[in-house]
């Protein structure tokens, strides 16, 4: 399996309260991704990078923000949870872009906001 | 209309069969077609890729692409239980992350 590592796993938050999801990797990818998945609307891009300190906004961008400082992790930080958040986010890795040769997922993360 | 479109069942067949699974698109630019399998509560995994039009065999999968009608297949042959999952078709011009379909969910029954 890639190493791809996601925290935590399950999170119950309350709406308007900060959250912070986690990917950390140990492929020395250099680009990485947060999508969300729900029922009915598949998997959407949220954000990706293409490197220390450069991202770029994916589909359903909005209310969601993210920060990578080292090669290795990848934060998706939802500023002020709402119930629409509520969904299984994933990391994803590759190593060229755009992803057209194998992307690798984490496990995903669980959020319920309540 | 959604760039990639993908109906997500479920699906339910016996073990033995024949599965077909079809996404159509609409943005001609896409050059790289791939399937994702995703089983429950795990993330998905990448199960063939193609580049433009033609057929791709492995074992007992084949994806095939058709671009003048923006339509791509995947067939397994001889289903077994451990296929059911979640099928993902994705796609992908030069300069632009994947675009997903909404999967279909397939189940083999034994």
């Amino acid at each position: 399996d890639a190493g791809i590592t996601q925290s935590p796993r399950h999170k119950v938050t309350e709406t308007g309260t900060p959250v912070t999801l986690r990917c950390h990797q140990t492929e020395n990818h250099r680009y990485m991704y947060w999508y969300r998945q729900d029922p009915g609307h598949g998997l959407r891009l949220i954000h990706y990078s293409y490197g220390v300190k450069d991202t770029d906004k994916g589909e359903v961008s909005d209310g969601y923000s993210v920060s990578r400082s080292k090669t290795e992790d990848f934060l998706l930080t939802l500023e002020s949870a709402t119930s629409s958040q509520t969904s299984v986010y994933f990391c994803a890795i590759s190593e060229s872009r755009p992803m057209n040769t194998e992307a690798f997922f984490g496990q995903g993360t669980r959020l319920t906001v309540v | 209309q959604k760039e990639v479109e993908q109906d997500p069942g479920p699906l339910s067949v016996p073990e033995g069969a024949i599965v077909s699974l079809n996404c159509t698109y609409s943005n001609s630019a896409f050059q790289y077609f791939m399937w994702y399998r995703q089983y429950s509560r795990k993330g998905p995994e990448l199960l063939m890729y193609t580049y433009s039009s033609g057929n791709k065999e492995d074992g007992r999968f084949t994806a095939q692409v058709d671009k003048s009608s923006k339509y791509i297949s995947l067939f397994i042959r001889d289903s077994q239980p451990s296929d059911s999952a979640t099928y993902l078709c994705a796609m992908v011009s030069g300069n632009t992350p994947l675009v997903f379909g909404k999967g279909t969910r397939l189940s083999v029954i034994a």
